[in-house]
């Protein structure tokens, strides 16, 4: 079975400080794609990155950067100097290679940059 | 512009009422989806197309029925909803394939009285 888990609901710091957004997931397929995406207030996903599990490499740009660590299952998401633009709900997911285009989502981290 | 539009953004409506959902895709992209998002819980696909037919349909009721009728356009029309089918109504599309990027629209936001 997929599954994504995002245990931090809400997360809330103070502008410039650095923030990592956690992400576990689950999947018996060797091969699987990470994304993450952000959810403004406006309401649209807004793709940031996605990942294949063969390249555990991890990305920078710019303020966000991303850590695969396979041996724990975790994706997570560090922005730093974080700014108040950066306030939305954003969304760890896990998408098979086969079957339907179908991505698994986690629960979502509401992350809250206090000017 | 996200490339993804959705209308309208906002519905309200009763119980009995039969409304439809729009969704346009000015990206080129070949598979739609509509997804169900909730509040507290992961957001839910519900139906899949590619290439205007349906590939996926994840036990939605009845009172959702989905209609492509061609790449670029998908809508979902809802019949006898209930409240707690209250929530907001993502619109996606993908190049598909492999789990290339979704693009995901601004979403409606439905509340049933």
């Amino acid at each position: 079975a997929q599954k994504v888990t995002q245990a931090q609901t809400e997360i809330s710091v103070v502008e410039k400080e650095d923030v990592t957004l956690d992400c576990v997931y689950e999947t018996r397929d060797t091969t699987y794609y990470l994304f993450w995406y952000k959810q403004p207030p406006s309401g649209e996903l807004v793709f940031l990155i996605r990942r294949n599990s063969f390249d555990e490499q991890n990305e920078i740009s710019g303020r966000y950067s991303w850590n695969f660590q396979k041996s724990t299952s975790s994706f997570n998401f560090t922005i730093t100097a974080s700014q108040v633009v950066d306030s939305a709900v954003y969304f760890c997911a896990l998408g098979r290679q086969t079957g339907a285009n179908n991505l698994f989502f986690g629960t979502g981290t509401r992350l809250t940059v206090i000017p | 512009e996200t490339g993804v539009t959705q209308t309208p953004r906002h519905l309200v409506m009763g119980m009995t009422n039969k409304k439809s959902l729009k969704c346009e895709q000015h990206l080129g992209h070949n598979a739609m989806y509509w997804y169900k998002q909730s509040a507290k819980k992961p957001l839910e696909l519900m139906f899949v197309y590619n290439f205007k037919e349906q590939t996926e349909n994840n036990s939605v009721p009845s009172r959702f029925s989905p209609e492509c009728p061609n790449s670029s356009h998908l809508f979902l029309h809802l019949h006898t909803l209930q409240p707690e089918d209250s929530a907001l109504y993502l619109c996606a599309s993908s190049q598909g394939g492999q789990n290339t990027e979704a693009f995901f629209g601004q979403g409606t936001r439905l509340t049933v009285v």
